[in-house]
């Protein structure tokens, strides 16, 4: 089975500019969620989508916003980008249980490689 | 109080020898506890997770869950300069929302 898979890999944007990356969940999975991670703030929590629904959200500004669509691929973009976006975007998708979006206790979240972002 | 907290290391030990990685969390009603490792300018990988409290074998990694003292623990026995990366310990909740530490770096001597 494939794994989850990001794109760009590897992205450079100059301040002021807007990004959208890209991720496509393990087939089956319908939870995708995003993380920043830096060497200073360490793995900091995005949002995560499930059925084309935000359903939980970390405290970023507005600037940051995603998006599910039908097929549980997810979007994720940066609007004005500022220096300290520059890090490694991950996102990391599960099954979750039910139809009804129940979370199972035994469920897993698996990393894609990242989306390495530079901004300068 | 963070979440989910972690002494960052480095944690260095001998080729062989038994590595133990600690973690406590805050949610007392947490159920799902996970570690993940990460290699340098790579993404995380999972290596263990542990649902009830007791200790769950794999391999050469053992995973601790005390409830009572919110404590997670992992030990990596018989270890090896391959196993030298960050650690870091997730905690999810009710509501699919995982919580990081922010690692611990291992180190193996050879």
């Amino acid at each position: 089975k494939a794994g989850v898979t990001q794109t760009p890999r590897y992205l450079i944007k100059t301040r002021g500019q807007q990004v959208t990356l890209s991720c496509s969940p393990i087939s089956g999975h319908r939870s995708v969620s995003w993380y920043q991670q830096t060497p200073g703030q360490g793995l900091q929590f995005l949002f995560e989508y499930f059925s084309e629904t935000q359903r939980n959200k970390g405290n970023f500004p507005g600037r940051f916003s995603g998006r599910q669509f039908s097929n549980s691929r997810s979007e994720m973009n940066v609007s004005t980008l500022e220096l300290g976006d520059s890090a490694l975007y991950l996102c990391a998708s599960s099954r979750t249980g039910t139809s009804g979006g129940a979370v199972s206790s035994t469920d897993t979240q698996y990393f894609g490689p990242g989306t390495r972002l530079t901004v300068l | 109080q963070k979440e989910v907290e972690q002494n960052s290391g480095p944690l260095s030990v001998p080729e062989g020898a038994i590595a133990s990685l600690n973690c406590t969390y805050s949610d007392r009603v947490s159920q799902s506890f996970f570690w993940y490792r990460q290699y340098s300018g790579k993404s995380p990988e999972l290596i263990m997770s542990i649902y009830s409290n007791g200790d769950k074998e794999d391999g050469r990694f053992t995973a601790q869950l005390n409830k009572a003292s919110q404590y997670v623990s992992l030990l990596i026995r018989d270890s090896q300069p391959s196993d030298s990366a960050t650690y870091l310990c997730a905690v999810r909740n009710n509501f699919n929302k995982f919580y990081f530490g922010s690692g611990t770096k291992l180190n193996v001597k050879p």
